[in-house]
């Protein structure tokens, strides 16, 4: 079985602040890694993913996450947040225990305030 | 492309009725996923269809269904409907190209309120 944990149900943080969104997962066998964000009143847009290779993933938007197979963690950072990143987000498993489904942590709301 | 598409947007239904969901995935996938998202929670697996047959099923009981077509798009139905069937249901997209997923595309999903 596998379980994702994300420690913060709420963050706020000031524009142009960094922000750290934290993410742990447990798991018997290799791990995919996902974050996913969610806008009010709209689905899950993928943010980035962790699949092999380099532990640091970057998406598009300035987000970054690094994979930490010692400490099972896949933490999401940002150097500079915008008031636009406020949503809600979630970080995501999947594995060859877990038949081809995503296992969700309980989602982080990031708040980026003025 | 237009990505996945869900139908209906929002829904109320009462109690003891059944209830219908559609969605198509994006071009190019064969397998639908269906997730529950209950307000403040994270998605909950329900069950993932591919070659018109139900593959995986999570947690949930009985009432819950599903179908595939062959052009890979896919229904839920929800029979009985209880006060706590009240979510937002989001269908999933992928390819089935091994024993994990590596990428899933998701709907913008349909709220369902259940009075």
């Amino acid at each position: 079985a596998q379980s994702v944990t994300q420690l913060d149900s709420q963050v706020p943080v000031f524009e142009e602040a960094p922000v750290e969104l934290r993410c742990n997962y447990s798991s018997s066998v290799s791990v995919y890694l996902f974050w996913y964000v969610q806008y009010p009143n709209q689905g899950l847009q993928l943010l980035l993913k962790y699949l092999s290779g380099s532990t640091l993933v970057e998406s598009i938007n300035g987000f970054e996450a690094e994979f930490n197979k010692s400490q099972t963690s896949f933490h999401l950072r940002k150097p500079s947040v915008h008031i636009s990143d406020t949503a809600e987000y979630f970080c995501a498993v999947s594995s060859s225990g877990s038949a081809r489904q995503l296992t969700f942590g309980s989602g982080t709301q990031l708040t980026v305030l003025p | 492309d237009a990505g996945v598409t869900q139908s209906p947007t929002h829904l109320i239904k009462t109690r003891g009725q059944q209830v219908t969901l559609r969605c198509s995935p994006k071009s190019g996938h064969d397998t639908v996923s269906w997730y529950q998202q209950a307000l403040g929670q994270g998605p909950q697996f329900i069950f993932q269809y591919y070659e018109e047959e139900e593959r995986q099923r999570g947690n949930f009981p009985d009432r819950f269904s599903g179908h595939q077509f062959p052009n890979y798009s896919s229904e839920l139905n929800v029979n009985a409907l209880l006060l706590g069937d009240s979510a937002l249901y989001l269908c999933a997209s992928s390819l089935a190209r091994g024993s994990v997923l590596t990428e899933a595309f998701f709907g913008q999903g349909t709220r369902l309120t259940v009075v």
